[in-house]
């Protein structure tokens, strides 16, 4: 069965600061992994998604790096500003899709990025 | 103009109560899904319907029933309504299993 986790649960940055936060999987039978972002109260905003067959994804300030052999992605956030504070998510889909089997989540990692 | 759209945003109602959630989406998906985020903010699946048929039933009590009159809305109706139901429900959709998920903003449920 497939767990996501996501460490640390929390992370706390000065603004301009390059923000790493980690992603690892254990079952490495995935089809595509997806990066959301969650703010207070609010819905989910899918950011980035990953095909296996790819190594990384690019939009603007943000990258996300996959490697499937290790079961890690990493999302990269350069020069974060106060407006990227908000729990970020990861998800794995799995290739088999028998039933009960769709995104599983990670615990999220919560950042506070300081003025 | 609102690509997944849930109501009401707030429900707040006494154990026992029936009570429903209703979802749409405009994007023209052919997969819907509903999700549960508890007080620990671990988000599960619960169920996917795939062209208005169901493809995933996580193991949850038979209290919930979802029904999709059409591939635009997914409704999650629960009966006899617990404490522990209380919690976060988001509805999603994607064009099919295998693509990119987009997710309402979650349907915040108190049972007192």
């Amino acid at each position: 069965k497939q767990e996501v986790t996501q460490i640390p649960a929390a992370l706390s940055v000065p603004e301009g600061e390059n923000l790493v936060l980690n992603c690892s999987f254990t079952d490495s039978a995935i089809y595509n992994l997806q990066w959301f972002r969650q703010d207070p109260g609010k819905g989910l905003t899918s950011l980035l998604l990953i095909q296996s067959s790819q190594r990384e994804q690019t939009s603007g300030r943000l990258n996300a790096s996959l490697d499937k052999s290790s079961g890690r992605s990493t999302l990269y956030i350069a020069a974060s500003q106060p407006g990227d504070s908000a729990t970020y998510l990861c998800a794995a889909t799995p290739t088999i899709k028998a039933a009960g089997n769709k995104l599983t989540f990670g615990g999220g990692t919560r950042v506070l990025v300081k003025p | 103009d609102t690509a997944v759209s849930q109501t009401p945003k707030y429900l707040v109602t006494q154990m026992g109560n029936d009570k429903s959630i209703k979802c749409e989406q405009n994007l023209g998906h052919d997969t819907m899904y509903w999700y549960k985020q508890d007080s620990k903010k671990f988000l599960k699946i619960m169920f996917s319907y795939n062209n208005k048929e169901l493809i995933i039933n996580e193991t949850v009590p038979n209290r919930f029933s979802p029904k999709s009159p059409d591939k635009a809305h997914l409704n999650l109706h629960i009966n006899s309504l617990e404490l522990g139901d209380s919690a976060v429900y988001f509805c999603a959709s994607s064009q099919n299993l295998a693509t990119e998920e987009y997710f309402g903003p979650g349907t915040r449920l108190t049972v007192l």
